[in-house]
């Protein structure tokens, strides 16, 4: 059965602090995989893309990383800030198939000064 | 903002209702897409279109109807909905189906009495 789990449900950190999000799917064949940044009462905002060939790709302070072997995924975020605190969605889409896609719960992320 | 406006920020309707929903993109993009977010849920993608045609239904019940007159605009047309419909919709586009970032507007939150 293709899933996506993210772990954990929730992380609270201090600013300035470094945390990793996971994600493990198990979404065969694999396309992409895909983190968003949702804020409270927003619409996601994208903030990587990875292809199976792609084993790190960082945008500013996100960095993700991708084992398309051991299917897993991370999010590393570094000196957060509290701009940070929203919720950190993983996404997996299917290979041949543009439109099936399989999300996860979600990370709630909350930065406290 | 991320170039996609939906329209109404809010709607509290009855289970008799008509309403509709709007979605404008002002990115040029040629694919639009609905999703529903529930509390507790992950993100359910309902609708595709690509090029003004759909390409995904997602096993959504008919008293959701999409319409996508134009490359820019996407509607979603509510009738006899349920309560265990109340959730927020989120509109995004892209430049075509695919690999390609997804926009999301800010959502419309939907409560239905």
């Amino acid at each position: 059965k293709n899933q996506v789990e993210q772990s954990p449900q929730s992380l609270i950190i201090l600013e300035g602090k470094n945390c990793t999000l996971q994600c493990n799917y198990t979404v065969s064949p694999f396309s992409n995989l895909r983190w968003y940044k949702q804020d409270t009462g927003r619409g996601p905002v994208s903030l990587t893309i990875m292809t199976f060939s792609e084993n790190t790709k960082s945008n500013g302070r996100y960095t993700a990383t991708l084992d398309a072997d051991t299917k897993q995924s991370s999010l590393h975020i570094t000196a957060s800030q509290l701009s940070d605190s929203a919720s950190y969605i993983c996404v997996v889409s299917l290979l041949y198939n543009f439109n099936k896609f399989y999300f996860g719960s979600g990370t709630k992320l909350n930065v406290k000064p | 903002e991320t170039g996609v406006t939906q329209t109404p920020r809010h709607l509290v309707m009855g289970m008799t209702n008509k309403k509709s929903l709007k979605c404008e993109q002002h990115l040029g993009h040629n694919a639009m897409y609905w999703y529903k977010q529930s509390a507790k849920k992950p993100l359910e993608l309902m609708f595709v279109y690509n090029f003004k045609e759909q390409t995904e239904n997602n096993s959504v019940p008919s008293r959701f109807s999409p319409e996508c007159p134009n490359s820019s605009h996407l509607f979603l047309h509510l009738h006899t909905l349920q309560p265990e419909d109340s959730a927020l919709y989120l509109c995004a586009s892209s430049r075509e189906q695919g690999t390609y970032e997804q926009y999301f507007g800010p959502g419309t939150r939907l409560t239905v009495t």
